[in-house]
């Protein structure tokens, strides 16, 4: 069974930085493309950032370049999402999510989210 | 960036009727595509890939149509579990991106 869970959420003032982990268990971690989405309070899904099975190629939205970066650490299992200069904007729950291949995108199983709340 | 337009917004119906739900792309994205449901204080969960694929687990009641720019979810019979917000994705360019929702609600 595909498990995928996040910690690290929490409150955090405008311009301070967090660090998200996925822990995932149930598939071979390293062989599946990763990737974060946001929901803000009340608002609909947004990609954040995506990265490919061994680590090698990373991908941002625009909202979120140059401000967060995403690694995976493969031989613990684990995604993360490093954010600084964070905004009231980037208030949200954070899910990690599983994708369909090493460098497949097709994104199959998420996990719980992870509340972050940054305020002003 | 592609834009997804999902509509309408909000869908009322009641159990036992069929429900259409269309997403449009502002661009071509051939059948890379995936609809996903979504209930109150729950993540997301995948239902149909490949614009016409469904996942495992997920019941004949849900398919999935179209390719190209034009797509439609549509469930043959709503069960109760059925009514929750319904997000379109498209992975055929970066930055991937989500349609707004559909809520299917209760009539």
């Amino acid at each position: 069974e595909v498990r995928l869970l996040e910690s690290g959420g929490g409150l955090v003032q405008s311009g301070g930085s967090l660090r998200l982990s996925c822990v995932a268990s149930g598939f071979t971690f390293s062989s599946y493309a990763m990737t974060w989405v946001r929901q803000a309070p009340g608002k609909g899904l947004e990609w954040v950032s995506a990265i490919n099975g061994g680590g090698g190629s990373t991908y941002y939205a625009d909202s979120v370049k140059g401000r967060f970066t995403i690694s995976r650490d493969n031989s613990k299992n684990t995604l993360y999402l490093q954010m600084n200069s964070l905004r009231a904007e980037d208030t949200a729950v954070y899910y990690c999510a599983k994708t369909s291949g090493y460098s497949e995108y097709r994104i199959d199983y998420w996990g719980q989210g992870t509340l972050v709340t940054v305020s002003s | 960036e592609i834009v997804l337009t999902q509509s309408p917004a909000t869908l009322s119906l009641s159990p036992g009727e069929r429900a259409t739900l269309s997403c449009r792309a502002s661009q071509t994205i051939s059948s890379y595509l995936g609809w996903y449901q979504q209930k109150p204080g729950q993540a997301p969960r995948l239902l149909i890939y490949g614009a016409s694929n469904r996942a495992t687990g997920i019941p004949a009641r849900f398919s999935g149509s179209g390719s190209g720019t034009d797509f439609t979810l549509t469930i043959s019979s709503l069960e109760p579990e059925d009514f929750a917000v319904y997000y379109c994705q498209q992975r055929s360019n970066w930055p991937l991106t989500f349609g707004g929702g559909t809520k299917v609600e209760i009539k």
